[in-house]
């Protein structure tokens, strides 16, 4: 069954540092979203991309965070300048684009974690 | 602002009885409605959705109602295996699938052998 792979699965780094997570999402999907869960809360959408162009961000996703699909199979999230509120599990997710009206399930991957220091 | 709420935060259920878990919701742009399971250290895997012009849509063990005039829907897991035990999470989101989920806190389920 096609799955969404994320790497690293844990990723340390220091305050300040850049930091690439990367997903590849279901080959035939092509809407591709960003979510994460900061320790003990709820999971919070980041951003949705579609066509090579961002669809929807949410406040978190500020101009610390891009978004890129570089070739065919990989969508990258990057956070420029870490801080130790970035801290969270990052999850990748894939969806199918429905005809008009019809709704699509997102369908996640296992998760990056990442620690700042 | 909790657009979505699991007011339980854990529940227990003996194996083989009925689990019932709940949502409400306070957006009323929402229209398509889904439960996730999520194990420890793995992303959260879908198990049901419900559209907004539906009140049940079922799945082997797994069926979900939706209240809309209740802003309330659920998830019933019967029987309820030990396999079973994970934190599900509801999430809905406006239009389509599409659009970006919004979560509620979880729950953890507990079936005790």
């Amino acid at each position: 069954e096609p799955e969404v792979t994320q790497t690293p699965s844990h990723q340390v780094t220091q305050m300040g540092q850049e930091v690439i997570l990367r997903c590849v999402p279901i080959s035939n999907h092509l809407y591709f979203y960003w979510y994460r869960q900061i320790l003990g809360q709820k999971v919070e959408f980041l951003v949705s991309f579609y066509n090579n162009e961002i669809s929807e961000k949410s406040e978190i996703f500020d101009d610390q965070f891009s978004v890129e699909r570089p070739d065919g199979s990989n969508f990258t999230l990057k956070i420029r300048s870490t801080k130790l509120e970035d801290s969270a599990m990052y999850f990748c997710a894939s969806s199918p684009r429905g005809q008009f009206g019809y709704s699509d399930t997102q369908y996640f991957g296992p998760g990056t974690r990442l620690t700042v220091l | 602002d909790q657009q979505v709420k699991q007011n339980s935060p854990s529940l227990s259920v003996q194996e083989g009885r009925i689990s019932i878990l709940n949502c409400d919701y306070t957006n009323s742009m929402f229209d398509y409605f889904l439960w996730y399971k999520k194990y420890p250290a793995e992303g959260p895997t879908f198990l049901i959705s419900i559209s907004s012009i539906k009140d049940k849509n079922e799945d082997g063990r797994f069926t979900v109602f939706l209240n809309k005039s209740a802003k309330h829907l659920s998830l019933h897991i019967v029987p309820s295996q030990p396999g079973d035990s994970a934190v599900y999470f509801c999430a809905a989101s406006e239009d389509s699938g599409n659009t970006p989920l919004v979560f509620g806190k979880g729950t953890r389920l507990s079936v005790i052998a």
